[in-house]
């Protein structure tokens, strides 16, 4: 079946230190991918999307994604957390419509 | 200005109450959604509209019912609501037709309780 995974439902890191959220996805063709992150009480606020062409893409707030079709993974990056960046972390791709993975959850310890 | 506002932000009703949510985007966009978020984060979609028109319904109950009075609006109205209603729900407004490569803008979500 068509789907995007996020594997990890939580993860806890240390404020500076660096992250990395896993999204993989199970689809034919290579779909449209987007990262979506979501505050507290908020509604979604795109961080980056890649449709084709470098394979890195360079998003809001200093994240970074890459695409790795090999791999048909699509994993957000961050060298250095802010305890801003707590939040529920939202990977989608774009086929016929949009469909999200469950989200991973961010908590940034002091 | 907010490009994607919805009205109420928290609603607390009880089983078998009609309710609407209203949703207005002031980006110009053509296509418009609605998605449901369940307890567990998961994030659904429930309807599209481009220009007044249906694009996608997926497996939603028919209590539930879009309605577009012009192409800045995307009303949710549900019948006889039920405890499983209880969700977070979200509109998104894109430029394009949904699968087009085209982000998606969310509106702040409406918070929905069935009693």
């Amino acid at each position: 079946a068509q789907s995007v995974t996020q594997p990890d439902i939580h993860i806890t890191v240390s404020e500076g230190a660096s992250l990395e959220l896993r999204c993989n996805y199970s689809y034919g063709a290579t779909p449209y991918l987007f990262w979506y992150v979501q505050s507290p009480g908020q509604g979604l606020q795109l961080l980056l999307k890649y449709f084709s062409g470098d394979t890195l893409v360079q998003g809001i707030k200093g994240f970074e994604a890459e695409f790795k079709r090999s791999q048909s993974s699509f994993n957000l990056r961050k060298p250095s957390v802010h305890w801003s960046d707590a939040a529920e972390y939202f990977c989608a791709v774009l086929i016929h419509d949009m469909r999200f993975g469950a989200g991973t959850r961010l908590t940034v310890k002091p | 200005d907010t490009a994607v506002s919805q009205t109420p932000k928290y609603l607390v009703t009880q089983m078998g109450n009609d309710k609407s949510i209203k949703c207005e985007q002031n980006l110009g966009h053509d296509t418009m959604y609605w998605y449901k978020q369940d307890s567990k984060k998961f994030l659904k979609i429930m309807f599209s509209y481009n220009n007044k028109e249906l694009i996608i319904n997926e497996t939603v109950p028919n209590r539930f019912s879009p309605k577009s009075p012009d192409k800045a609006h995307l009303n949710l109205h549900i019948n006889s609501l039920e405890l499983g209603d209880s969700a977070v729900y979200f509109c998104a407004s894109s430029q394009d037709f949904p699968g087009l490569a085209d982000e998606q803008f969310f509106g702040p979500g409406t918070r929905l309780t069935v009693l």
